[in-house]
């Protein structure tokens, strides 16, 4: 069984500039939420999506969104990129709210 | 606010050692408590987890002890060997299926 995919695994933007990551779950896995990792913060919650509908929603300006296709892949945007943006995104999949499979991260560095 | 506090930040631990990470919570709402595992490069890995009507769940080497009335639980690894190196982040489960993440604990395991 293949685990979550995201891609690309690295980036280098510019400030100002935007920029979307994209996560393929785990085959039957409805649920897809994203994180923000960076070594200040830890893990952070982005959003959640389940069935093409934002769920929940973390503490992060409106420069994050995110959406869901019908074939549950999910992707997020980040517009306006600033410094502090820079970190490790990760994508973790989920059949049942407990179960969440982390995929490896997308390593954006704004610079 | 940290909703989830993890201690300590970094530890070392001689091979064959007991490795013991501590974190708390002030959330009654959490009902379930994992533990993840991250290498370098890589996504968190569900390591083990612990729902709040059991005191203690083990798997192998890899042990949650939970005290619900103090708000804490802790992971113990026994035999610590160098490949668990590793970096481990304690969660909790939220409203929303949002997971709360610690600030993570490096664990260095020398030979």
């Amino acid at each position: 069984k293949a685990g979550v995919t995201q891609t690309p695994r690295y980036l280098i933007k510019t400030r100002g500039q935007q920029v979307t990551l994209s996560c393929s779950p785990i085959s039957g896995h409805r649920s897809v939420s994203w994180y923000q990792q960076t070594p200040g913060q830890g893990l952070q919650f982005l959003f959640e999506y389940f069935s093409e509908t934002q769920r929940n929603k973390g503490n992060f300006p409106g420069r994050f969104s995110g959406r869901q296709f019908s074939n549950s892949r999910s992707e997020m945007n980040v517009s306006t990129l600033e410094l502090g943006d820079s970190a490790l995104y990760l994508c973790a999949s989920s059949l049942t709210p407990s179960e969440a499979f982390f995929g490896q991260g997308t390593r954006l560095t704004v610079v | 606010q940290q909703q989830v506090k993890q201690s300590p930040q970094s530890l070392i631990v001689q091979k064959g050692g007991i490795s013991i990470i501590n974190c708390a919570y002030e959330n009654t709402a959490f009902d379930y408590f994992p533990w993840y595992q991250q290498f370098p490069g890589k996504g968190p890995a569900l390591l083990i987890a612990i729902r709040p009507d059991v005191s203690e769940k083990k798997e192998g080497r890899f042990t949650i002890s939970f005290n619900k009335s103090a708000k804490q639980f802790s992971l113990h690894i026994m035999d610590s060997q160098p490949g668990d190196s590793a970096t481990y982040f304690c969660a909790a489960l939220g409203t929303g299926n949002q997971f709360y993440f610690g600030t993570g604990t490096s664990l260095t395991v020398i030979p």
